[in-house]
């Protein structure tokens, strides 16, 4: 089965407030993860991305948290805006392969 | 702009038709990747193509045929298909090759296929 999976389908969220989104992965030798934004009509492009050795990862308004007690990974969007409504995935790299697995992805809705 | 190609943009397929996917990579990179995406479902992984080589094939159905003639470029040749196979098929492309694990992969826009 999938080892990478998503809790919310569908996030919906004020355009201002905080957004996060989780993941949840299953194979403890993944080392490397990574979130992907999909807008409609586009293809996934990389947002963040965070190696194992580390809990905690920031970018511009953005946070990725890593914790592989309970092998969960979530995406922290700070002041999200109407231009962040999209699908968000999450992938995972094991151990060394540069293959990675996805998610099922979660759609995040901005309302103005 | 993400540096990956995809041509067409949208294809309209009868079953009996043949027709070609284009991916074009201009990073430099050395792994090739085609991905089916079909709503609700996660990313499928296709094919995997390293340094022009076949690394992975994940059981995709033989109507189905890739071709890498060079590290740039990228073909799915399609054939025979049927109407389930309607999705959008992404083309990627990353370094490949980690050794230390952990590669970003740059997608192409996708083509809208549908199989009528």
């Amino acid at each position: 089965g999938e080892s990478v999976g998503l809790h919310l389908p569908t996030l919906s969220v004020q355009e201002g407030d905080n957004s996060i989104i989780n993941c949840a992965y299953s194979n403890s030798a993944s080392d490397y993860f990574i979130w992907y934004k999909q807008e409609s009509g586009k293809g996934p492009q990389f947002i963040i991305d965070i190696r194992s050795n580390m809990d905690k990862r920031q970018g511009q308004r953005v946070t990725v948290l890593l914790n592989k007690t309970v092998k969960h990974l979530s995406l922290q969007i700070a002041a999200t805006q109407p231009g962040d409504s999209a699908v968000y995935f999450c992938a995972e790299n094991i151990g060394g392969s540069y293959i990675p697995t996805f998610g099922r992805g979660t759609s995040l809705i901005v309302h103005p | 702009e993400t540096g990956v190609t995809q041509t067409p943009r949208h294809l309209v397929m009868g079953m009996t038709n043949k027709k070609s996917l284009k991916c074009e990579q201009h990073l430099g990179h050395n792994a090739m990747y085609w991905y089916k995406q079909s709503a609700k479902k996660p990313l499928e992984l296709m094919f995997v193509y390293s340094l022009e080589e076949r690394v992975e094939n994940n059981s995709v159905p033989s109507r189905f045929s890739p071709e890498c003639p060079n590290s740039s470029h990228l073909f799915l040749h399609l054939h025979t298909l049927q109407p389930e196979d309607s999705a959008l098929y992404l083309c990627a492309s990353s370094q490949g090759g980690g050794g230390t694990g952990g590669d970003t992969q740059y997608f192409g826009p996708g083509t809208r296929l549908t199989v009528l």
